[in-house]
């Protein structure tokens, strides 16, 4: 079935660092690819998506393209600040069925240091 | 806009009581919610999908008469926690999906905690 898979955290970086998040995915077809953000004691936000391959969705500094050739879309930020620290969770949309439930990975913990 | 409430943001209750929680799309009509419940330091787990005028799907290992939903409008669902125990205490999400939009974009509610005694 469907899955996504991202790299395991947490990830600790310094400020002004440059960032990646890695995810992959397994889907057939042709899936909406999704970031979103939970930032400390809130609910989750869409960051950025890409709905068919090569899109390139972007948003705050944040960038990710959707690569069908290696079937991911990795997370990045050229330099991530104090408030960017969150969790990340990538996600995927099949592109079948009619409620299109979300197929999640398991999140990815930034924290960013001053 | 694609704003969405959920209410509470906190509860605690004794156990063996009922908790409702409200969701609520307040800009844009919602003709599917999700329920989702994340553990700490855990990712999402869907818990049932709900469709505006019609009987949820729940998820498998969901209890469907412990969790029911109720989507009665397109801009309301509500999950109610019945007769609550301890490891029912999490932390309670919703989602929506824009019926007008028509894209697999959802938009998530700040989320409940629920607290059993």
């Amino acid at each position: 079935g469907d899955s996504v898979t991202q790299m395991e955290g947490p990830v600790t970086l310094s400020e002004e660092a440059f960032l990646t998040i890695n995810c992959t995915y397994t889907a057939t077809g042709y899936p909406s690819l999704f970031w979103y953000v939970q930032y400390p004691g809130e609910g989750l936000q869409l960051l950025l998506k890409a709905t068919k391959a090569d899109d390139k969705g972007s948003n705050k500094g944040f960038e990710a393209t959707y690569r069908k050739e290696t079937t991911s879309f990795h997370l990045e930020k050229g330099s991530v600040q104090v408030s960017d620290s969150a969790v990340y969770f990538c996600a995927l949309s099949p592109n079948a069925g009619n409620n299109r439930k979300l197929i999640w990975g398991l999140g990815t913990s930034l924290a960013v240091n001053p | 806009g694609a704003v969405v409430s959920q209410h509470p943001s906190r509860v605690i209750c004794k156990s063996g009581t009922s908790v409702k929680i409200e969701c609520r799309s307040l800009d844009f009509q919602a003709t599917t919610m999700f329920w989702y419940r994340q553990f700490p330091k855990q990712s999402l787990m869907l818990m049932a999908t709900s469709n505006e005028g019609s009987k949820a799907t729940y998820e498998q290992g969901v209890e469907k008469d412990k969790f029911l939903i109720n989507h009665a409008s397109l801009t309301l669902s509500t999950l109610t926690v019945t007769s609550a125990h301890p490891e029912d205490s999490s932390f309670y999400i919703c989602s929506a999906r824009d019926r007008d939009l028509g894209t697999d974009t959802q938009y998530f509610g700040p989320g409940t905690r629920l607290t059993v005694l």
